[in-house]
């Protein structure tokens, strides 16, 4: 157990609809971290917080946005969802959000866009 | 262009047969190699982090050592309970937050 904990586990809808997926970081944690894998694709790098700003940003489309609150945990939101947005959300955290930090990844958040 | 690749793409062993999985990375100013064990529909494990060329880290029978270009996780006498995929990552050096570029992954399998 990495102490990342996501939620939920697994979420199923419909073509069009929104969904939020939830992340806590681990205690003390302050970097919050999304990553999407899908099977064609690998784990792909979406965006990083650092104590509630956003620090890095990588190939997240723009139907896609999220944020860290001030308690730390950070939520991904994907609108107007397709059908190849199917796939694992994972999230991960680091201490202080470097590059060369080790991030720590949750269960992760399987999502079937239908 | 920052790319990591791996490799086998999959590795059929037998419990007891050592071996070895590649990876190897073109990224200029290499500040760090993350290997990860991953199961099917989990998140990754973190094992180990090598920094420099020379550094090798071991934990029960996985061994990770890293060259200028290029690091291997050696698996000594594997049990089935090693099987699973194996990524590794390199920070991407665009910038100097922790963006990780993964590798594809060298799923491995050991049968009894």
């Amino acid at each position: 157990d990495s102490g990342v904990t996501q939620t939920p586990k697994h979420l199923i809808t419909a073509t069009g609809q929104r969904v939020t997926l939830r992340c806590s970081p681990r205690s003390g944690d302050l970097s919050v971290y999304w990553y999407q894998q899908s099977l064609d694709q690998g784990l792909q790098f979406l965006i990083q917080y650092y104590n509630g700003e956003e620090r890095a940003k990588g190939n997240i489309l723009e139907r896609f946005s999220a944020q860290q609150f001030p308690d730390l945990h950070s939520e991904l939101n994907l609108s107007s969802l397709e059908l190849g947005d199917s796939a694992l959300y994972f999230c991960a955290s680091s201490s202080d959000g470097g590059v060369s930090d080790t991030q720590y990844f949750g269960p992760g958040t399987r999502l079937t866009v239908l | 262009e920052d790319q990591v690749t791996q490799s086998p793409e999959a590795l059929r062993l037998q419990e007891g047969e050592s071996s070895s999985l590649n990876c190897s990375y073109t990224v200029s100013g290499l500040r760090g190699l993350f290997w990860y064990r991953q199961d099917p529909g989990k998140g990754p494990e973190f094992l180990f982090t090598l920094y420099s060329a020379g550094e090798e880290k071991e934990k029960e029978r996985l061994k990770a050592t890293l060259t200028k270009k290029e690091s291997f996780l050696h698996i000594t006498a594997p049990k089935p309970e090693d099987s699973a995929t194996y990524l590794c990552a390199v920070p991407m050096t665009t910038d100097s937050w922790g963006k990780f570029q993964f590798g594809a992954g060298t799923q491995v399998v050991v049968t009894p």
